[in-house]
């Protein structure tokens, strides 16, 4: 069974900073989509920026980044410059390629961008 | 598009109530995906929906939850009689390709 461990519960930084959030997954297949979701204080599911696993350069999407380590089943998300917006809580997922399965989701890191 | 429309936004009911939650998937979406956020146990999937046909419900907690999909552009989680422990934030998503996107979300508080 496929499982996502995100390491960080929490997390906080300073405006402008950079940060990294660290997630790592278990599993035996071979072709795969990797998720970040944002959802911030209102709620609401957001869908930050998305990995496919034969894809070896790293998804960017303006601020943020991935560092994906495949052999190492490792999906870090960076967030550059980092805003008072970007606080929230952030959700690691991974989805088999087949699409007839679901999300499995990593039980989030809330971070905290301090003015 | 609207994106995903969930409705009501915030539900209160009392103990042994019958609540009925609705969702508007996005048009074209072939996907539907119930699911379930509390603080003890995150973000759980209840239910999802291919072309209107439930492929796997084995996140529904019990028989007092039920799920039915008529048609392409709508779908309703039903939980009959609702408990004071089923109070939670309940979203449905659809997808298309890969990514699922979500709904506002339904607070549902069972007193």
């Amino acid at each position: 069974a496929q499982t996502v461990t995100q390491s960080q519960p929490e997390m906080s930084v300073q405006e402008a900073e950079t940060v990294t959030l660290s997630c790592t997954y278990d599993t035996s297949e071979n072709n795969y989509y990797l998720f970040w979701y944002k959802q911030p204080p209102s709620r609401q599911m957001i869908l930050v920026i998305r990995q496919e696993a034969y894809k070896q350069q790293n998804a960017t999407e303006n601020r943020f980044s991935v560092n994906f380590q495949k052999a190492a089943k490792s999906f870090s998300l960076k967030i550059s410059d980092s805003q008072l917006g970007d606080t929230a809580m952030y959700f690691c997922a991974f989805m088999k390629g087949n699409r007839d399965d679901k999300i499995i989701f990593g039980k989030g890191t809330r971070l905290h961008i301090l003015p | 598009d609207a994106g995903v429309i969930q409705s009501p936004r915030h539900e209160v009911t009392e103990m042994g109530q019958e609540v009925t939650l609705r969702c508007k998937p996005i048009s074209g979406h072939d996907y539907l995906f119930w699911y379930r956020q509390t603080m003890m146990r995150g973000l759980e999937l209840l239910i999802y929906f291919n072309n209107n046909v439930p492929i796997d419900d084995s996140g529904m907690p019990e028989d007092r939850f039920s799920a039915k999909m008529p048609n392409a552009s709508f779908s309703t989680l039903k939980i009959q009689p609702s408990e004071p422990r089923d109070s939670a934030v309940y979203f449905c998503a659809s997808s298309k390709i890969y990514e699922q996107f979500f709904g506002p979300g339904t607070r549902l508080t069972v007193l």
